[in-house]
């Protein structure tokens, strides 16, 4: 089984406006981390935002916020006010396990139109 | 602090060549990881390293790779023989203890076997 699926290969959003990514995973561990990581059209991977299970309030950095929903398995990142530099690909990762071996989702394309 | 470095950043050889890639990860960071991006596979783990010790090689796609950590401050991904189907952006990627901490990525190495 997949341990992160992202549902939405692209995304479109108008400038200024919020956009929802979504995220699912899958872990029978009770203590993980969720990660969101931006890449840009240059490559580089960026770290975004972290999630930690016992983590009762969302994590919020910024503009982005971490909606997790622990009972449902889900942590979808929400940019506030989209700018047109937010195009890029955005990834959600996962830690768990013995030595917290990190998973990555297949990433989804979000496009910011003026 | 320098970040991760790789080199090369961009890698073009010949089928059957070997290939190395290097990586130094960030000063004090016990975690590493080798990952490989294609269009058609996304974001692989190849390998993983704690404390300089392969856990985890599954990732590993067949004999022709190979990696090694012989001290904290660096680690190599050996391709040989390399082939076309070779052909993807590798990044390496540290992190700092063995809880959810975030993993810093490097610019990545381009490398095309033609």
């Amino acid at each position: 089984a997949q341990k992160i699926t992202q549902t939405q290969p692209g995304m479109f959003v108008q400038e200024k406006e919020a956009v929802t990514l979504d995220c699912t995973y899958d872990t029978s561990d009770q203590s993980y981390g969720l990660f969101w990581y931006k890449q840009p059209s240059s490559g580089e991977m960026i770290f975004l935002i972290y999630q930690g299970s016992y983590d009762e309030q969302n994590a919020t950095e910024g503009r982005y916020s971490l909606n997790f929903q622990k009972a449902r398995k889900s942590a979808n990142l929400v940019i506030s006010a989209s700018q047109l530099g937010d195009s890029a690909m955005y990834f959600c990762a996962m830690r768990e396990g013995n030595f917290n071996k990190f998973y990555f989702g297949s990433g989804t394309k979000l496009n910011v139109k003026p | 602090d320098a970040g991760v470095i790789q080199s090369p950043r961009h890698e073009v050889t010949e089928m059957g060549q070997e290939v190395t890639l290097r990586c130094k990860p960030i000063s004090g960071h016990n975690s590493l990881f080798w990952y490989r991006q294609t269009m058609m596979r996304g974001l692989e783990l190849l390998i993983y390293f704690n404390n300089n010790v392969p856990i985890d090689d599954s990732g590993m796609p067949e004999d022709r790779f190979s990696a090694k950590m012989p001290n904290a401050s660096f680690s190599t991904l050996k391709i040989q023989p390399s082939e076309p189907r070779d052909s993807a952006v590798y990044f390496c990627a540290s992190s700092f203890g063995t809880g959810f901490a975030e993993a810093f990525f490097g610019q990545g190495t381009r490398l095309t076997v033609v």
